[in-house]
Protein backbone atom coordinates (compact mmCIF):
# COMPACT_ATOMS: atom_id res chain seq x y z
CA UNK A 1 0.00 0.00 0.00
CA UNK A 2 1.73 3.20 -1.39
CA UNK A 3 1.11 5.87 1.52
CA UNK A 4 2.92 8.57 -0.26
CA UNK A 5 2.68 9.10 -4.04
CA UNK A 6 3.39 10.75 -7.27
CA UNK A 7 1.83 9.94 -10.14
CA UNK A 8 3.57 11.64 -12.75
CA UNK A 9 6.84 9.79 -13.40
CA UNK A 10 7.90 13.03 -15.62
CA UNK A 11 7.87 16.60 -16.15
CA UNK A 12 9.26 18.53 -18.71
CA UNK A 13 9.10 22.29 -18.79
CA UNK A 14 10.98 25.47 -20.61
CA UNK A 15 13.54 27.38 -18.82
CA UNK A 16 12.10 30.72 -17.18
CA UNK A 17 8.34 28.68 -17.01
CA UNK A 18 6.82 27.49 -13.76
CA UNK A 19 7.27 24.15 -12.70
CA UNK A 20 4.74 22.14 -10.55
CA UNK A 21 5.28 18.87 -9.17
CA UNK A 22 2.72 17.12 -7.23
CA UNK A 23 2.42 14.53 -4.32
CA UNK A 24 -0.76 12.85 -3.05
CA UNK A 25 -1.20 10.81 0.14
CA UNK A 26 -3.35 8.29 2.07
CA UNK A 27 -2.83 8.92 5.58
CA UNK A 28 -3.40 11.54 7.77
CA UNK A 29 -1.40 10.91 10.50
CA UNK A 30 2.10 12.70 8.82
CA UNK A 31 3.10 15.71 10.51
CA UNK A 32 6.09 16.97 8.13
CA UNK A 33 6.13 16.76 4.12
CA UNK A 34 9.72 16.92 2.68
CA UNK A 35 11.26 17.59 -0.55
CA UNK A 36 13.97 15.98 -2.26
CA UNK A 37 15.92 16.55 -4.93
CA UNK A 38 18.22 13.91 -6.50
CA UNK A 39 20.89 14.53 -9.44
CA UNK A 40 22.44 11.11 -11.16
CA UNK A 41 25.18 9.08 -9.52
CA UNK A 42 24.51 11.24 -6.23
CA UNK A 43 22.50 10.95 -3.32
CA UNK A 44 19.13 12.94 -2.52
CA UNK A 45 19.27 16.40 -1.02
CA UNK A 46 16.85 17.94 1.07
CA UNK A 47 15.22 21.19 -1.03
CA UNK A 48 11.93 22.33 1.55
CA UNK A 49 9.59 21.02 4.00
CA UNK A 50 6.16 22.15 4.99
CA UNK A 51 4.80 21.32 8.78
CA UNK A 52 0.89 19.95 8.96
CA UNK A 53 -0.59 22.94 10.00
CA UNK A 54 0.65 25.44 7.53
CA UNK A 55 -0.83 25.30 3.62
CA UNK A 56 2.50 27.08 2.60
CA UNK A 57 5.72 27.33 3.54
CA UNK A 58 8.64 29.51 0.59
CA UNK A 59 12.22 29.37 0.25
CA UNK A 60 13.19 31.68 -2.61
CA UNK A 61 12.29 29.93 -6.03
CA UNK A 62 10.90 27.69 -4.47
CA UNK A 63 7.14 26.75 -2.80
CA UNK A 64 5.58 24.00 -1.51
CA UNK A 65 1.66 23.80 -0.68
CA UNK A 66 -0.47 21.44 1.14
CA UNK A 67 -4.05 20.74 0.81
CA UNK A 68 -4.75 18.65 3.83
CA UNK A 69 -8.44 18.30 3.31
CA UNK A 70 -8.04 16.81 -0.57
CA UNK A 71 -4.59 15.38 1.38
CA UNK A 72 -2.24 16.76 -1.69
CA UNK A 73 1.28 18.11 -1.57
CA UNK A 74 2.54 20.69 -4.42
CA UNK A 75 6.34 22.10 -5.17
CA UNK A 76 6.26 25.45 -7.33
CA UNK A 77 9.37 25.90 -8.86
CA UNK A 78 9.13 29.72 -10.15
CA UNK A 79 11.31 30.79 -12.56
CA UNK A 80 12.43 26.92 -13.61
CA UNK A 81 16.16 26.80 -14.81
CA UNK A 82 18.09 24.13 -16.49
CA UNK A 83 19.89 23.34 -12.96
CA UNK A 84 16.71 22.11 -11.45
CA UNK A 85 16.37 19.13 -13.68
CA UNK A 86 16.92 16.34 -11.38
CA UNK A 87 14.67 13.82 -9.69
CA UNK A 88 12.05 14.95 -6.88
CA UNK A 89 10.91 13.41 -4.62
CA UNK A 90 8.03 14.37 -1.98
CA UNK A 91 8.45 12.65 1.97
CA UNK A 92 6.16 12.60 4.71
CA UNK A 93 6.88 11.92 8.34
CA UNK A 94 4.00 10.11 10.53
CA UNK A 95 3.86 11.88 14.19
CA UNK A 96 4.31 8.64 15.83
CA UNK A 97 8.24 8.81 13.89
CA UNK A 98 9.29 12.17 15.68
CA UNK A 99 12.10 9.86 17.56
CA UNK A 100 13.32 7.70 14.58
CA UNK A 101 13.33 10.19 11.37
CA UNK A 102 11.39 8.05 9.77
CA UNK A 103 10.24 8.98 6.27
CA UNK A 104 7.71 7.49 3.59
CA UNK A 105 8.85 8.51 0.28
CA UNK A 106 7.44 8.78 -2.86
CA UNK A 107 8.13 6.72 -6.52
CA UNK A 108 9.95 10.10 -7.61
CA UNK A 109 9.30 12.63 -10.45
CA UNK A 110 11.77 13.51 -13.22
CA UNK A 111 11.29 17.20 -14.36
CA UNK A 112 13.46 18.55 -17.13
CA UNK A 113 13.98 21.87 -17.54
CA UNK A 114 14.71 22.68 -21.61
CA UNK A 115 16.91 25.81 -22.10
CA UNK B 1 32.79 17.66 7.50
CA UNK B 2 32.31 14.84 4.98
CA UNK B 3 29.01 14.38 5.72
CA UNK B 4 27.61 10.81 5.17
CA UNK B 5 30.28 8.33 3.31
CA UNK B 6 29.25 4.90 2.02
CA UNK B 7 31.51 2.34 0.75
CA UNK B 8 31.81 0.86 -2.04
CA UNK B 9 30.96 2.98 -5.03
CA UNK B 10 29.97 0.15 -7.46
CA UNK B 11 30.30 -3.79 -7.07
CA UNK B 12 29.69 -6.20 -9.11
CA UNK B 13 28.31 -9.69 -6.92
CA UNK B 14 27.77 -13.18 -8.41
CA UNK B 15 24.44 -14.71 -7.00
CA UNK B 16 25.21 -16.35 -3.33
CA UNK B 17 28.05 -14.51 -2.93
CA UNK B 18 28.25 -11.94 0.47
CA UNK B 19 29.19 -8.63 0.84
CA UNK B 20 29.02 -5.94 3.18
CA UNK B 21 28.02 -2.33 2.71
CA UNK B 22 29.61 0.66 4.68
CA UNK B 23 28.07 3.54 5.68
CA UNK B 24 29.55 6.33 8.67
CA UNK B 25 28.47 10.13 9.42
CA UNK B 26 30.38 12.60 11.02
CA UNK B 27 26.98 14.74 11.79
CA UNK B 28 26.91 13.90 15.56
CA UNK B 29 23.67 12.43 14.10
CA UNK B 30 21.54 9.67 16.39
CA UNK B 31 19.49 7.98 13.57
CA UNK B 32 20.59 6.01 10.73
CA UNK B 33 18.82 4.44 7.71
CA UNK B 34 19.45 2.48 4.52
CA UNK B 35 17.38 2.61 2.18
CA UNK B 36 17.18 0.89 -2.05
CA UNK B 37 16.21 2.48 -5.19
CA UNK B 38 14.44 1.52 -8.08
CA UNK B 39 13.48 2.46 -11.17
CA UNK B 40 9.48 3.32 -10.58
CA UNK B 41 9.71 2.57 -6.49
CA UNK B 42 10.95 5.66 -5.41
CA UNK B 43 13.39 5.23 -2.15
CA UNK B 44 12.37 1.89 0.20
CA UNK B 45 13.50 1.70 3.75
CA UNK B 46 15.67 -1.61 4.19
CA UNK B 47 16.37 -0.80 8.15
CA UNK B 48 17.19 1.79 10.27
CA UNK B 49 18.42 2.55 13.27
CA UNK B 50 16.91 4.97 15.41
CA UNK B 51 19.84 5.28 18.06
CA UNK B 52 23.18 3.68 19.18
CA UNK B 53 22.01 -0.16 20.19
CA UNK B 54 19.02 -0.66 18.61
CA UNK B 55 18.38 -1.27 14.89
CA UNK B 56 14.45 -1.91 13.43
CA UNK B 57 13.40 -3.29 10.01
CA UNK B 58 11.84 -1.32 7.42
CA UNK B 59 9.61 -1.68 4.38
CA UNK B 60 12.01 -4.57 2.57
CA UNK B 61 14.03 -6.17 5.42
CA UNK B 62 14.34 -9.87 3.82
CA UNK B 63 17.60 -10.62 2.75
CA UNK B 64 19.50 -7.89 4.60
CA UNK B 65 20.90 -7.68 7.79
CA UNK B 66 22.57 -4.51 9.13
CA UNK B 67 25.04 -3.47 12.50
CA UNK B 68 25.00 -0.53 14.06
CA UNK B 69 28.63 -0.21 15.24
CA UNK B 70 28.86 2.69 16.97
CA UNK B 71 27.13 6.34 16.83
CA UNK B 72 29.46 6.83 13.14
CA UNK B 73 28.97 3.78 11.39
CA UNK B 74 25.80 1.34 10.30
CA UNK B 75 26.61 -1.08 7.63
CA UNK B 76 24.20 -3.32 5.40
CA UNK B 77 25.30 -6.93 5.06
CA UNK B 78 23.69 -9.22 1.88
CA UNK B 79 24.53 -12.55 3.15
CA UNK B 80 23.37 -14.35 -0.37
CA UNK B 81 22.70 -11.76 -2.75
CA UNK B 82 20.13 -12.57 -5.58
CA UNK B 83 19.62 -10.60 -8.53
CA UNK B 84 16.57 -9.41 -7.12
CA UNK B 85 19.11 -7.18 -5.33
CA UNK B 86 20.31 -5.33 -8.24
CA UNK B 87 19.64 -2.08 -6.98
CA UNK B 88 21.00 1.71 -5.65
CA UNK B 89 21.73 1.63 -1.62
CA UNK B 90 21.52 4.49 -0.09
CA UNK B 91 22.50 5.34 3.59
CA UNK B 92 21.16 8.24 5.51
CA UNK B 93 21.04 9.73 8.91
CA UNK B 94 19.14 12.35 10.72
CA UNK B 95 19.22 14.16 14.19
CA UNK B 96 17.99 14.53 17.47
CA UNK B 97 13.87 14.26 17.70
CA UNK B 98 11.73 17.49 17.54
CA UNK B 99 13.36 18.41 14.33
CA UNK B 100 11.37 18.39 11.10
CA UNK B 101 13.07 15.16 9.67
CA UNK B 102 15.38 16.18 7.55
CA UNK B 103 17.88 13.38 6.10
CA UNK B 104 21.19 13.62 4.94
CA UNK B 105 21.95 11.45 2.25
CA UNK B 106 24.86 9.44 0.81
CA UNK B 107 26.49 9.28 -2.57
CA UNK B 108 25.17 5.55 -2.82
CA UNK B 109 26.21 2.12 -3.77
CA UNK B 110 25.50 0.77 -7.31
CA UNK B 111 25.57 -3.16 -6.49
CA UNK B 112 24.85 -5.70 -10.04
CA UNK B 113 24.23 -9.08 -8.91
CA UNK B 114 24.43 -11.43 -11.86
Amino acid sequence: DQQVKQNSPSLSVQEGRISILNCDYTNSMFDYFLWYKKYPAEGPTFLISISSIKDKNEDGRFTVFLNKSAKHLSLHIVPSQPGDSAVYFCAARGYGSSNTGKLIFGQGTTLQVKP
Amino acid sequence: NAGVTQTPKFQVLKTGQSMTLQCAQDMNHNSMYWYRQDPGMGLRLIYYSASEGTTDKGEVPNGYNVSRLNKREFSLRLESAAPSQTSVYFCASSGTSGTRGTQYFGPGTRLLVL
